[in-house]
């Protein structure tokens, strides 16, 4: 059974920063790796799909990427902004199962 | 493209009460997914649909949850009856296809039992 796993669970940094949020995945047989932003109250907002034979991709500010050997997926913020505070996703494709989801990354952007 | 769409948004319903839950899909989309999120918690899948037939709904508590996707485009989601632990946003999601494509995921309908 697949697991998910993000750290850090809460990460509070001062605008402008770059930043790196962290995704682990137990079994490599995924087809693909999406990135979801939640804010409060609201539903997922897709950020990235990353389809298995792929190892990044990219979206403004935002690049994730994917090493299926390693079970790892990271999702690059640049040049931080308060606008950009919600909580951060991960979720591997299994093809048949849906979505496995880890419990997210709550993101804090100080003005 | 319209998205995902959801109803009601909000529902507060005492302990073994009954409670449904309505879906939309975008236009097109074959498979729709029934989530559930607890508080805290990354979503769980309960349930797959590809058109009207279901795909997989071994994680779904089907002593209590039902659901059905007639004609292959909307989707209701049933409770009966409802438990205190069934408090959670019931999220449903869409995409073209299963597998690699892109899920699309509605603004979800919070419930609270009490």
């Amino acid at each position: 059974k697949q697991e998910v796993t993000q750290i850090p669970a809460a990460l509070s940094v001062p605008e402008g920063e770059n930043l790196v949020l962290n995704c682990s995945f137990t079994d490599s047989a995924i087809y693909n790796l999406q990135w979801f932003r939640q804010d409060p109250g609201k539903g997922l907002t897709s950020l990235l799909l990353i389809q298995s034979s792929q190892r990044e991709q990219t979206s403004g500010r935002l690049n994730a990427s994917l090493d299926k050997s390693s079970g790892r997926s990271t999702l690059y913020i640049a040049a931080s902004q308060p606008g950009d505070s919600a909580t951060y996703l991960c979720a591997s494709g299994g093809g048949a199962d849906g979505l496995t989801f880890g419990k997210g990354t709550h993101l804090i952007i100080q003005p | 493209e319209a998205g995902v769409a959801q109803s009601p948004r909000y529902k507060i319903i005492e302990k073994r009460q009954s409670v449904a839950f309505w879906c939309n899909p975008i236009s097109g989309h074959a498979t729709l997914y029934w989530y559930q999120q607890i508080l805290g918690q990354g979503p769980k899948l309960l349930i797959q649909f590809q058109n009207n037939g279901v795909v997989d709904d071994s994680q779904l508590p089907k002593d209590r949850f039902s659901a059905e996707r007639l004609k292959g485009v909307d989707s209701t989601l049933k409770i009966q009856p409802a438990k205190l632990e069934d408090s959670a946003v019931y999220l449903c999601a869409s995409s073209l296809a299963r597998a690699h494509y892109e899920q699309y995921f509605g603004p979800g309908t919070r419930l609270t039992v009490t």
